[in-house]
């Protein structure tokens, strides 16, 4: 079993609506999370932490569930430019250094 | 302020031939790591560098691969020799802070 799995989609979404999805992991005491978002063919760029209390920043919430070891992302009035792969990152328990990444969830903004 | 660097962008050798990339990370950041990216998957961490020194390199192939960061600030990642399952994109990244990482463009490799 992966550490970090995640919905490789795609998930289609027409423009201006909102779409949400999870990404689970294994070890119950990872200590941190986080969302990157990869464009096509780019390097990864962190978009936002994740806090225990969930967090949000602009259209963009994350929660975390650490009952159900999942983290989650909504995207709210979805843009075009929100078209990206969407990376689920979870930090080792023994050592806030080594992270492990999700294979990633596709998002499709449409006209 | 300047992003991490890697050179080059693009390298295409034949198998059993050696490569190496570089990376310059940014200025001030101690931990700096290396990753391996295949298509359609997340980075795999390869190796990871607090100052000079290698503190995670578990998933390093350390027959073929090898990497280097003196004096803690850029730092080369070699392979030597090449095959062909190691096509790929070889990311770059440093960080100041926990699970904050920056990225380099990345160097893209195809083995033939």
């Amino acid at each position: 079993r992966k550490e970090v799995e995640q919905d490789p989609g795609p998930f289609n979404v027409p423009e201006g609506a909102t779409v949400a999805f999870n990404c689970t992991y294994s070890n119950s005491a990872s200590q941190s999370f986080f969302w990157y978002r990869q464009d096509c063919r780019k390097e990864p760029k962190l978009l936002m932490s994740v806090y225990s209390s969930g967090n949000e920043d602009g259209r963009f919430t994350a929660q975390l569930n650490r009952a159900s070891q999942y983290i989650s992302l909504l995207i709210r009035d979805s843009k075009l430019s929100d078209s990206a792969t969407y990376l689920c990152v979870v930090s080792s328990a023994d050592s806030w250094g080594k992270l492990q990444f999700g294979a990633g969830t596709q998002v499709v903004v449409t006209p | 302020e300047a992003g991490v660097v890697q050179s080059p962008r693009y390298k295409i050798i034949e198998k059993k031939q050696p490569v190496a990339f570089w990376c310059n990370p940014i200025s001030g950041h101690n931990t700096l790591y290396w990753y391996l990216q295949n298509l359609g998957q997340g980075p795999e961490l390869l190796i990871r560098y607090e100052n000079e020194e290698a503190v995670d390199d578990s998933q390093l192939p350390k027959d073929r691969f090898s990497a280097e960061r003196l004096k803690g600030v850029d730092s080369t990642l070699k392979i030597q020799p090449a095959e062909l399952g190691d096509s790929a994109v070889y990311l770059c990244a440093s960080s100041l802070l926990p699970g904050e990482l920056f990225f380099g463009e990345g160097s893209r490799l195809t083995v033939l």
